[in-house]
């Protein structure tokens, strides 16, 4: 896989949308972009997966730049729920493991 | 939807002792993984198998660890000899097929919480 940058904390307020950056220089040509989502005590969860331009689900929404050498994951209008660790995985071994960083910790409030 | 679980969800084990934990991946899945993720750390890749075989270890993945499916539905992790340190979520996971290969889709179960006294 290759190595992703992620902001280590943010915070935000329930209703705000919310941007996580993740910076992945040294990508690849056939590498996907993965954005995994974890709760408190349960498994990571898989949210939403780009290769290029924009895609979006009824979680998120993913935008990646024409150099995809970065990429973010938009959340529109969060809730208290929505406060957990997100990972950022970029790489093209699907079949292989995944391979974790800290993540980024969104907290959000009140 | 369907979901990978994951049985026990607690389990309490003196050092020494051997545990199985178990997990029913997602029916149609052919490839299964197991993480584990110590306290306040990162989640850690142990295996992945596909066609009855492990296809990848870590180095964690060490002689006291195994992995099996022995029926068609379960996939199971032994630990023959805990110890302290082995105390960590282990979560189990699984891939749907017909992805594009490059793809990082997977599917992770809700996790053993494995407690080594």
């Amino acid at each position: 896989l290759a190595k992703t940058t992620q902001p280590i904390s943010m915070d935000s307020y329930e209703g705000q949308e919310v941007n996580i950056t993740c910076s992945h220089n040294n990508i690849a040509t056939n590498d996907y972009i993965t954005w995994y989502q974890q709760f408190p005590s349960q498994g990571p969860r898989f949210i939403i997966q780009g290769y290029k331009t924009k895609v979006t689900n009824e979680v998120a929404s993913l935008f990646i730049p024409a150099d995809r050498k970065s990429s973010t994951l938009s959340l529109p209008r969060v809730s208290l729920s929505d406060t957990a660790v997100y990972y950022c995985l970029v790489g093209s071994g699907g079949y292989n493991k995944l391979i974790f960083g800290a993540g980024t910790r969104l907290a959000v409030h009140p | 939807e369907p979901e990978v679980t994951q049985t026990p969800s607690h389990q309490v084990t003196q050092m020494g002792q051997e545990v199985i934990l178990r997990c029913v991946p997602i029916s149609n899945h052919l490839y299964f993984y197991w993480y584990r993720q110590i306290l306040g750390q990162k989640v850690e890749f142990l295996v992945s198998f596909y066609n009855n075989e492990i296809s990848e270890k870590s180095e964690i993945f060490d002689d006291q660890f195994s992995v099996e499916r022995p029926d068609g539905s379960n996939f199971t992790l032994k630990i023959r000899s805990t110890k302290l340190e082995d105390s960590a979520m282990y979560f189990c996971a699984s891939r749907p097929p017909g992805l594009a290969g490059g793809s990082y889709e997977q599917y992770f179960g809700p996790g053993t919480r494995l407690t080594v006294t």
